[in-house]
């Protein structure tokens, strides 16, 4: 298995624009999170899922976020209209159940 | 929800001797408690890991210990090398497989 599978990888774009980040989970796991990386605030826990539904989205910043998860294999975070504050490493990981917690590259997100 | 502090957050320590990271939660309900290295521009990746029915456990030259009455779970790094040159996070989930990460400490290892 690749492991959690992320893209971009890098991504500039101008304020105003919708942003969509991409996650492939590992094959068989059952729990998904979506975490947001910056100086400031650390590692911030977004939302997470787990067999596909969303659990807890209580991380998500303001209704400009938004993040689905149509089946075991793939989600996706999207920032609609996006802000130059939304700058940060946009990291994906997956679990099974309570176990350890692989994380994806991460998506370096700036907004100009 | 869970809240977990961090300290120090920011290490430096002379090679050869011990990095000791001290981690606070507040969920009395958490018992799964993790350790990641994040190496720069690189993804957090698990080091160690212990559960609440475990005081200590240990992998070569890590250890962490958990005292769940005062809640709170320490990293150890002994003989530190260069390469343990990270930042570290601590976390702590309970049966709902949220992570709740800490601050991070940066360590440095001098040559």
């Amino acid at each position: 298995d690749a492991g959690v599978i992320q893209s971009p990888r890098h991504e500039v774009t101008e304020m105003g624009q919708e942003v969509t980040l991409r996650c492939k989970p590992i094959s068989g796991h059952n729990s998904l999170f979506w975490y947001r990386q910056t100086m400031m605030r650390g590692l911030e826990l977004l939302i997470y899922f787990n067999n596909n539904v969303p659990i807890d989205d209580s991380g998500m910043p303001e209704d400009r976020f938004s993040a689905k998860m149509p089946n075991a294999s793939f989600s996706t975070l999207k920032i609609q209209p996006s802000e130059p504050r939304d700058s940060a490493v946009y990291f994906c990981a997956s679990s099974l159940q309570h176990l350890e917690a692989f994380f994806g590259q991460g998506t370096r997100l700036t907004v100009v | 929800g869970e809240n977990v502090e961090q300290h120090p957050s920011t290490l430096s320590v002379q090679e050869g001797d011990s990095a000791v990271i001290k981690c606070t939660y507040s969920d009395s309900a958490s018992n799964y408690f993790p350790w990641y290295k994040q190496e720069l521009g690189k993804r957090p990746q698990l080091i160690i890991d212990i559960r609440s029915n475990v005081g200590e456990k240990k992998d070569q030259r890590i250890a962490v210990t958990l005292n769940k009455t005062a809640k709170h779970f320490s990293l150890h790094i002994t003989e530190t090398q260069p390469e343990d040159s990270a930042v570290y996070f601590c976390a702590a989930s309970r049966d709902d497989y949220k992570l709740s990460f800490g601050a991070g400490t940066t360590v440095t290892v001098r040559a």
